[in-house]
């Protein structure tokens, strides 16, 4: 069985680019959600979706968004890139109302 | 507003010892609290839950207390293993998402177990 996948693992981009981290959902699993951990913080819920939807969104502004593919994969993107969008972008896959698996994220360097 | 807090951003002990972590919660709100323990380049992988409607939930050599009142929860792990070295975070949810949904967490402590 695959885990969560996700890539790419490492991206720098400049202040004002546009960028988009691809997430491969474990088998059998139909929701996604997309957190960024900034340094030293805790990961912070973006948005989730279910079954191609978004299910919920976290306090990001509009510049970040995402898609939900019928195999159940997921993109984020992030318009307009400012310097505080540097961090680690994880997605987590799960069944609806069940638990969340992590994959390892994409460290995204903003300059 | 950090609604989960880990005052301790790190935690030292010894091989064979209890580790404890601590996390607390503000938001009434939360039903379901999770440990997740990260190493580094992975994502955080899931440790132990517990449901607000239980005070303690064990799973061998872990086990989490929830204090409603106090709005505290902690991780006990014993005994403690040097594979047990990493950063564990707490986390919560709220509402009817369970375990599912929209994760709030805290900054995470730093657990090194020394051999």
């Amino acid at each position: 069985e695959t885990g969560v996948t996700q890539s790419p693992t490492h991206l720098i981009k400049t202040r004002g680019q546009q960028v988009t981290l691809r997430c491969s959902s474990q088998s059998g699993h139909n929701t996604v959600s997309w957190y960024q951990q900034a340094l030293g913080q805790g990961p912070q819920f973006i948005f989730q979706y279910y079954r191609e939807e978004e299910n919920g969104r976290g306090n990001f502004p509009p510049r970040f968004s995402g898609l939900q593919f019928p195999n159940y994969s997921s993109e984020l993107n992030v318009n307009a890139l400012e310097l505080d969008d540097s961090a680690l972008y994880l997605c987590a896959s799960s069944v609806f109302l069940g638990e969340q698996f992590f994959g390892p994220g994409t460290r995204l360097t903003v300059l | 507003d950090q609604q989960v807090k880990q005052n301790s951003p790190s935690l030292s002990v010894q091989e064979g010892r209890i580790s404890i972590l601590n996390c607390d919660y503000t938001n009434s709100m939360f039903d379901y609290f999770l440990w997740y323990k990260k190493y580094p380049a992975e994502g955080p992988t899931f440790l132990i839950s517990i449901s607000s409607i239980k005070d303690k939930n064990e799973d061998g050599r872990f086990t989490v207390f929830l204090n409603k009142s106090a709005k505290h929860l902690s991780l006990h792990i014993v005994p403690s293993q040097p594979g047990d070295s990493a950063v564990y975070f707490c986390a919560a949810s709220g509402g009817s998402g369970g375990s599912n949904y929209k994760l709030t967490f805290g900054k995470g402590t730093l657990l090194t177990v020394n051999p």
